[in-house]
């Protein structure tokens, strides 16, 4: 079965300090994994993908994402944190087979970002 | 302009009444799908459609129903509103495995 978890439910960072948001997952095969962020009343906008190329992705916003197959885990990561980085991040798996377009989400990781 | 939009974009209803939340797109994309999302639960598929011919349900159909009117829309009913279908609602389309997300209807139902 597939599964996606997010380690933290909430993290706080200070202005231009590094963010890490730590997210693992659980497949049998090679998935598709994403992070979307969900800003304040609006929709859920892409960050990254990773779908079997490099192992470094990086996405919008300099963040960057490493797929680490022998830890199962995909980490979102930023060097220094911005004001209007703060919003919910979700970690997401689509299974290799696809089933349905189904994504398997994460249940969130709130970021706060301290003046 | 957005590639998906939602209408409305905020609800609020009463038990029993009939609701039909609206989905367009301008992408061309075939896949579509509607999703609910609960604090703490992350996002649940309810339908999706691969095209006008073909629905699907999801995880949580339960409660709801769908219509593909065209291939650039996609509406979702809720025949008779319950309170715990108190939720965000988004619409989504794909290209392979990467779907594009709406901007939500808030739905409250009393």
């Amino acid at each position: 079965a597939q599964s996606v978890t997010q380690l933290d439910s909430h993290v706080s960072v200070s202005e231009g300090t590094p963010v890490l948001l730590r997210c693992n997952y659980s497949s049998s095969y090679s998935p598709s994994l994403f992070w979307y962020v969900q800003h304040p009343n609006k929709g859920l906008q892409l960050l990254l993908k990773y779908t079997s190329a490099a192992t470094l992705v990086k996405g919008i916003n300099g963040f960057e994402a490493e797929f680490k197959k022998s830890e199962t885990s995909f980490h979102l990561t930023k060097p220094s944190a911005h004001m209007s980085d703060a919003a919910e991040y979700f970690c997401v798996v689509s299974p290799f087979y696809n089933q349905g377009g189904k994504l398997i989400f994460g249940q969130g990781t709130e970021l706060s970002v301290k003046p | 302009d957005a590639d998906v939009t939602q209408t409305p974009r905020n609800r609020i209803t009463k038990t029993g009444k009939r609701i039909m939340l609206e989905c367009s797109q301008t992408k061309g994309h075939d896949r579509m799908y509607w999703y609910r999302q609960d604090p703490g639960l992350g996002l649940q598929l309810i339908y999706y459609s691969f095209d006008v011919k073909d629905i699907n349900k999801g995880e949580i159909s339960d409660g709801y129903s769908v219509s593909r009117q065209a291939q650039a829309k996609f509406s979702l009913s809720l025949e008779s509103a319950i309170p715990n279908q108190t939720a965000l609602y988004f619409c989504a389309t794909s290209v392979g495995n990467t779907q594009y997300f709406g901007p939500g209807t808030r739905l409250t139902v009393l």
